[in-house]
């Protein structure tokens, strides 16, 4: 059982790069997160999906978008990429997207924009 | 968004119970309460939660304060692989989105 994947596991990028971060999950589940954790923070909501075809804003959205075309990805992308950005960020699922349900967490894609 | 208080670290001996102490005093009566871990250079783990009744599970129980404003984590036999930042997180009822603190990093002694 795979669960949760991310692509790459760590990358280095120019400022002003358009970058993708990938994140697959096989558990058919309808919700889907995205994290990014700073250095010695807990971790911040970007963006979430509760299911297929819809989005929305979480905490810290400026700067990236997502999409959700079907169930099983949930692509995170920085249009420009600035130094800010430079951070781990972690995608999530869950069977829905209400709080009594458990959060799979992946292992996480290593970013630095210089 | 309901917030959550935690102490910054706490320590603890190998095979001893480990207490982990959560206030939340603004919880709203339909938010549940999350306990998540991250052991170093790994994504957060599903540790246990609830909302209004005690908990038990393999990994640990949760304690829920009558009045809801406060709850504790405990693990029965701390060992060294419990050594992680443990985030008490409260979920809101309506959406999925978990709000992190800065959690409480468990030191394990052998």
């Amino acid at each position: 059982i795979a669960g949760i994947t991310q692509a790459p596991t760590s990358q280095i990028l120019a400022a002003g790069r358009r970058m993708t971060l990938r994140c697959t999950q096989d558990m058919r589940h309808n919700a889907m997160y995205w994290y990014r954790q700073d250095l010695g923070l807990g971790l911040r909501l970007i963006h979430y999906s509760n299911t297929a075809g819809t989005t929305g804003k979480g905490e810290v959205p400026d700067g990236y978008s997502v999409s959700r075309a079907n169930t099983d990805d949930f692509p995170l992308t920085l249009a420009s990429a600035v130094p800010s950005q430079t951070s781990v960020y972690f995608c999530a699922s869950s069977e829905a997207g209400t709080s009594s349900n458990e959060q799979f967490f992946g292992p996480g894609t290593r970013l630095t924009v210089l | 968004d309901a917030k959550t208080t935690q102490p910054n670290s706490m320590e603890s001996n190998e095979e001893e119970p480990v207490h982990l102490p959560c206030n939340h005093s603004t919880i709203s009566g339909t938010d549940y309460i999350h306990w998540y871990r991250q052991l170093p250079s790994q994504g957060p783990e599903y540790v246990i939660h609830g909302l209004t009744s005690n908990v038990n599970n393999r990994m640990a129980s949760l304690a829920i304060a009558e009045d809801r404003k406060s709850s504790t984590l405990i693990l029965h036999r701390a060992t060294l692989r419990d050594a992680a930042v443990y985030y008490c997180i409260l979920g809101s009822s309506n959406t999925g989105k978990l709000i992190f603190g800065q959690g409480t990093t468990l030191q394990v002694k052998p």
